[in-house]
């Protein structure tokens, strides 16, 4: 299947230390993106790559894409408690309407 | 800013009953999603519409159909309802086929 696959599972960090996911997918995308979500509540679009791009940046967030390892990381900077939630990758096909997530990473960030 | 609006927020049914989700997108978005999230899992694509016409099929089942009206609003329809169908059941629009999704807060299905 196209979901993208994310490790770790889950993640405990302190304040203030960087927090890195990863997303790996298994063909060829158009863009790939990443979602927040609380628990319980809608999903929040962070951040969008596409596929000719290698490496983003929005605040504290950066992404990078390789599309040769079909493969993405997210890194969150400083982090803060109220980053405490979960992160997901989803990966659109070319030419297709359909976004698919990934199995989430559910990070916890202690005070 | 308008973001999407699902209702109910919350729905409570019986096994074997029918149930009835609806979603408003965001104005002038041309595709809708629907996405089913069972406890602790990821979200799970059901169906997308593009322009009111089906776009995309995913895991939906054979006893769920659901369609975009002439004013977007999108409508998804439960049949024969199963325990298993307990979920967060997520609309999301977007502008284009592919782009930044902007999700709804979700519909609460409990079925008992």
């Amino acid at each position: 299947s196209q979901q993208g696959e994310e490790d770790p599972q889950a993640l405990s960090i302190q304040e203030g230390e960087n927090a890195t996911m990863n997303c790996s997918y298994k063909t060829s995308i158009n863009n790939l993106q990443w979602y927040r979500q609380n628990s319980g509540r809608g999903l929040v679009h962070l951040i969008l790559i596409r596929s000719n791009e290698r490496e983003k940046h929005s605040g504290r967030l950066r992404v990078t894409l390789d599309t040769s390892k079909k493969s993405s990381s997210l890194l969150i900077t400083a982090s803060r408690a109220a980053d405490t939630a979960s992160y997901f990758c989803a990966t659109a096909y070319h030419n297709n309407n359909d976004m698919r997530f990934g199995a989430g990473t559910r990070l916890t960030v202690k005070p | 800013a308008a973001g999407v609006i699902q209702s109910p927020r919350h729905l409570i049914k019986e096994k074997r009953e029918t149930a009835t989700l609806k979603c408003y997108p965001i104005p002038r978005h041309d595709t809708v999603y629907w996405y089913q999230q069972g406890p602790g899992q990821d979200p799970q694509f059901l169906i997308s519409f593009y322009e009111k016409m089906q776009s995309d099929k995913g895991s939906i089942p054979d006893r769920f159909s659901a369609q975009q009206f002439s004013d977007y609003h999108s409508e998804l329809n439960m049949s024969s309802l199963e325990l298993g169908d307990s979920a967060l059941y997520f609309c999301a629009s977007s502008q284009g086929a592919v782009g930044e999704l902007f999700f709804g807060e979700g519909s609460r299905l409990t079925v008992l």
